[in-house]
């Protein structure tokens, strides 16, 4: 089985320009979360969506940060323009998880190698 | 809110058995995990709480109290490869879905 996919494995940027991230989930997971994990941190949840809706983007700086996963499949994380504090790791990760569900094997999220993002 | 404390660091030998506390204070608790990472790649899934208890899985085993809002992961015969953070992550389920909490890592260093 295919893991979860993230392009770029590294990026480096100015403050102030814009930067894209991919991810491809495996296959048939409904749910697809995106973290951001600054070093020494552990991963903070920026958004989350099931099949194609988003259910909890409470944490995503919406002045700078947007998400969007068309057809509940693949997704991809925007920030623009970027400041110096984005420097971190950009986690994707992928589960089972559909409401009702609470076998553990559905729960268990699968993460991506992440990309990691350099603003200078 | 959600409050999850690790150690930040922990230093063992090679053959020896360390244990990695977590405590943690939430609203919806529905689970602990325990993810490993290796420095530079993609946390992978170790273990599952969700009763109170002791879950075993080989050389790894993590236990759970839920009154107390405490876990730990033991790693017996501790090998170099195991040099690696551990994240303990809460699982929240309100609203008919999951949130998950990480901590902020727990970095072990295996010494020879």
């Amino acid at each position: 089985e295919a893991g979860v996919a993230q392009s770029p494995r590294y990026k480096i940027i100015e403050k102030r320009q814009s930067v894209a991230f991919w991810c491809n989930p495996i296959s048939g997971h409904a749910t697809l979360y995106w973290y951001q994990q600054i070093l020494g941190q552990g991963p903070k949840l920026l958004i989350q969506f099931q099949n194609n809706g988003v259910v909890d983007d409470s944490q995503l700086p919406k002045d700078r940060f947007s998400a969007e996963r068309l057809k509940g499949v693949d997704s991809t994380l925007k920030i623009q323009p970027a400041k110096l504090e984005d420097s971190a790791v950009y986690l994707c990760a992928s589960s089972q998880f559909n409401p009702g569900q609470v076998t553990l094997a559905k729960n268990i999220q699968y993460f991506g190698a992440g990309t990691r993002l350099s603003v200078l | 809110g959600q409050n999850i404390d690790q150690p930040t660091e922990m230093t063992a030998t090679e053959g020896a058995i360390v244990q990695i506390n977590c405590t943690y204070q939430t609203s919806g608790f529905n689970g602990l995990f325990w993810y490993q990472q290796h420095a530079g790649e993609a946390p992978t899934f170790l273990s599952y709480n969700v009763l109170d208890g002791l879950e075993e899985k080989g050389r790894f085993s993590s236990f759970l109290s839920r009154s107390k809002g405490y876990s730990y992961l033991l790693l017996k015969e501790l090998q170099m490869k195991d040099s690696a953070s551990y994240l303990c992550a809460v699982r929240s389920s309100p609203y008919n879905f999951n949130k998950f909490y990480f901590g902020s890592g727990t970095k072990l260093n295996v010494k020879p």
